[in-house]
């Protein structure tokens, strides 16, 4: 079946503008989160949704950071102010229920300019 | 604060080795351990995930240990080929399935 999808893969931006990510979670799963991954930190949570709400969105770095998770499926990370430090790979993952395993989508290279 | 780390950061063997890459976490109150692969430009392929009541897993040449108590986990990777070279993350659970990475080890197998 298919796995889990992110858009668009590769995201050029103005330092200042605002971006959108979005993520298309496996049919059926529960939980989703959003991880960001850059050279200086590594891995990073960024927050977790169950269902349509976020429990946990302690990683987000900034206000300008947001998510929101809609019908229990699709995801939107959104990005507002772009900073060169946003530029990094943001990684989206779900799972079936919050304690299974979680399967990775192939992530979306954000640059700022 | 959970803290992860890898050792060692970069690891180059010739084909054929067994090798070892360990993972250590300084919260041994953890949920379970996964270890994960990354190939350049892509995402995560899960590899191993141990639950906390476990002590370790396997799967084809790949074994994974974890001893909560040292806060310590292995990856054992037997007789290694080409196509292994990757960067290999462990990463610790959280109850409710927040994962902490550690930085990773990148893996070069040479023919």
């Amino acid at each position: 079946g298919a796995g889990v999808s992110q858009s668009p893969s590769n995201k050029v931006t103005e330092k200042g503008k605002d971006v959108e990510l979005r993520c298309d979670p496996i049919s059926g799963h529960t939980a989703l989160y959003w991880y960001r991954q850059s050279l200086g930190q590594g891995l990073e949570f960024l927050i977790y949704f169950q269902g349509n709400s976020a429990p946990d969105k302690s990683g987000l770095p900034s206000d300008r950071f947001s998510a929101e998770r809609t019908g229990g499926s699709v995801s939107t990370l959104t990005i507002q102010r772009t900073q060169q430090e946003d530029s990094a790979v943001y990684l989206c993952a779900s799972s079936l229920e919050a304690e299974e395993e979680q399967y990775f989508g192939p992530g979306t290279r954000l640059t700022v300019t | 604060k959970q803290e992860v780390t890898q050792i060692p950061a970069a690891l180059s063997v010739p084909e054929g080795e067994n090798l070892v890459l360990n993972c250590s976490f300084t919260d041994s109150a953890i949920y379970n351990l996964q270890w994960f692969r990354q190939d350049p430009g892509k995402g995560l392929t899960s590899l191993l995930l141990i639950q906390s009541s476990q002590r370790e897993q396997t799967s084809g040449r790949l074994n994974a240990s974890l001893d909560k108590s040292s806060g310590r986990s292995t990856l054992y990777i037997a007789a290694s080929q080409p196509g292994d070279s990757a960067t290999y993350l462990c990463a610790v659970w959280a109850s409710y399935g927040k994962l902490t990475f550690g930085q990773g080890t990148i893996l070069t197998v040479h023919p």
